[in-house]
């Protein structure tokens, strides 16, 4: 199995804010990595998938990077639809997700 | 348009068998390629995938769940089934389905790119 990580758990944040999320991998994905938003009582939303591609209709404040066992989420420009709890996952072998990171205000 | 929806009961008792039921339009599982996973989060944890039923009915199932777990489709009817036995209290949470995305050969993995609203399930007596 591989594990997935994420810091931080929560984190504080303001409109206008660059966030950062990282995710990391007990071994290599490549680059089978995805990200995920979701807001309470709702369904996860893709956002990232192949690490760095975008997910068609998401905005391009959004945007990730990373290969191997390490990955980022950025958030250039924090907007108030925003705050929620993002996941990773890796899908190199049986998906496994991250715990998640919640943005709050 | 692609859209899921699950139903089945929202209580179940311990030891005793759950089976969700997944309504989808906007594709099809008879074209090659595509698939169909199962998905659960408990509250306050992360989502825990289950299940991937392919279009040509091969299925690949969580090693650690595998035992418990069982996975119908039925292209008539747009739906695929999923069955869960000797339900426990700790299986309490949200099931969802969606759809995977189409991506590579690689059956035992995948992303998903359209969820269900999700189904919650309480497992008490």
């Amino acid at each position: 199995d591989i594990h997935m990580t994420q810091s931080p758990s929560t984190l504080s944040a303001s409109v206008g804010d660059r966030v950062i999320i990282t995710c990391r991998a007990s071994q290599s994905v490549s680059n089978w990595l995805a990200w995920y938003q979701q807001k309470p009582g709702k369904a996860p939303k893709l956002l990232i998938y192949e690490a760095s591609s975008l997910e068609s209709g998401v905005p391009s404040r959004f945007s990730g990077s990373g290969s191997g066992t390490e990955f980022t989420l950025t958030i250039s420009g924090l907007q108030p639809d925003d705050f929620a709890t993002y996941y990773c996952q890796q899908y190199n072998t049986y998906p496994s997700f991250g715990p998640g990171t919640k943005v709050d205000i | 348009q692609i859209t899921l929806k699950e139903s089945g009961p929202t209580l179940v008792e311990p030891a005793q068998t759950l089976t969700l039921t997944c309504t989808f339009s906007g594709f099809s599982l008879m074209t090659s390629g595509v698939g169909v996973g199962w998905i659960r989060q408990s509250p306050g944890k992360a989502p825990e995938w289950l299940v991937f039923i392919y279009w040509d009915d091969d299925k690949r199932y969580s090693p650690s769940l595998k035992s418990r777990l069982t996975i119908i489709k039925d292209t008539s009817k747009n739906q695929v089934v999923l069955i869960m036995t000797n339900m426990d209290p700790v299986d309490t949470g949200t099931y969802y389905c969606a759809h995977r995305r189409q991506y590579s050969n690689n059956w035992n993995a995948g992303f998903l790119d359209y969820w269900g609203q999700g189904a919650p399930v309480t497992v008490s007596s």
